[in-house]
């Protein structure tokens, strides 16, 4: 079956720190990945996506991505975090036949 | 953008009764909604996949007769919560996608919080 795994539930940087979010998919073949984050009591903001091509994603608000296949996984950086950064990270597949699965969230907090 | 509508925003209700939560796609067809379940702390959990014109697909586990999902029109589903009891209270969060773009369902709405009394 396929599934989404971050493995760090919560993860604490200080601000300006560089940060990585772990995420790792399991599935047959190369799916479509996402990351996305939600700020308290909000919705859902796409940060960036891959499908094929460059294994390095740019996004949004200085966030960065690498795909690597033999790893099975997705993982989200950015070299310098602001505390506008707080907030809860998922990872997210899309697989065929429009199926859709969330990892279980990473939270980040930033210290001053 | 595209821009899905969720409504309403917070609903409070009394146990046993139902409960209809709408989305909305503003300016493209949605051809596919997804209904997910946030629980505190937790991630979203996807409890079904709505094509418009068919039934809707539950994930293992989620009761379809108690959680009645319409998609009736390409632009609105809807999620109706029957029976409500107070572990129904979460937060509900509908995505969109329009056709020929299932790969990238980046059109979420802003949630619903549910609180069963």
């Amino acid at each position: 079956a396929q599934s989404v795994t971050q493995p760090d539930i919560h993860i604490t940087v200080s601000e300006g720190a560089s940060l990585e979010l772990r995420c790792n998919y399991s599935y047959g073949a190369t799916p479509y990945l996402f990351w996305y984050v939600q700020s308290p009591g909000q919705g859902l903001q796409l940060l960036l996506k891959y499908f094929s091509g460059d294994t390095l994603v740019q996004g949004i608000k200085g966030f960065e991505a690498e795909f690597k296949r033999s790893q099975s996984s997705f993982n989200l950086r950015k070299p310098s975090v602001h505390w506008s950064d707080a907030a809860e990270y998922f990872c997210a597949v899309g697989f065929t036949g429009n199926q859709f699965y969330f990892g279980t969230g990473t939270s980040l907090t930033v210290i001053p | 953008g595209a821009v899905v509508s969720q409504h309403p925003s917070r609903v409070i209700c009394k146990s046993g009764t139902s409960v209809k939560i709408e989305c909305r796609s503003l300016d493209f067809q949605a051809t596919t909604m997804f209904w997910y379940r946030q629980f505190p702390k937790q991630s979203l959990m996807l409890m079904a996949t709505s094509n418009e014109g068919s039934k809707a697909t539950y994930e293992q586990g989620v009761e379809k007769d108690k959680f009645l999902i319409n998609h009736a029109s390409l632009t609105l589903s809807t999620l109706t919560v029957t029976s409500a009891h107070p572990e129904d209270s979460s937060f509900y969060i509908c995505s969109a996608t329009g056709q020929g773009h299932w790969r990238s369902p980046l059109h979420f709405g802003n949630g619903t919080r549910l609180t069963v009394t």
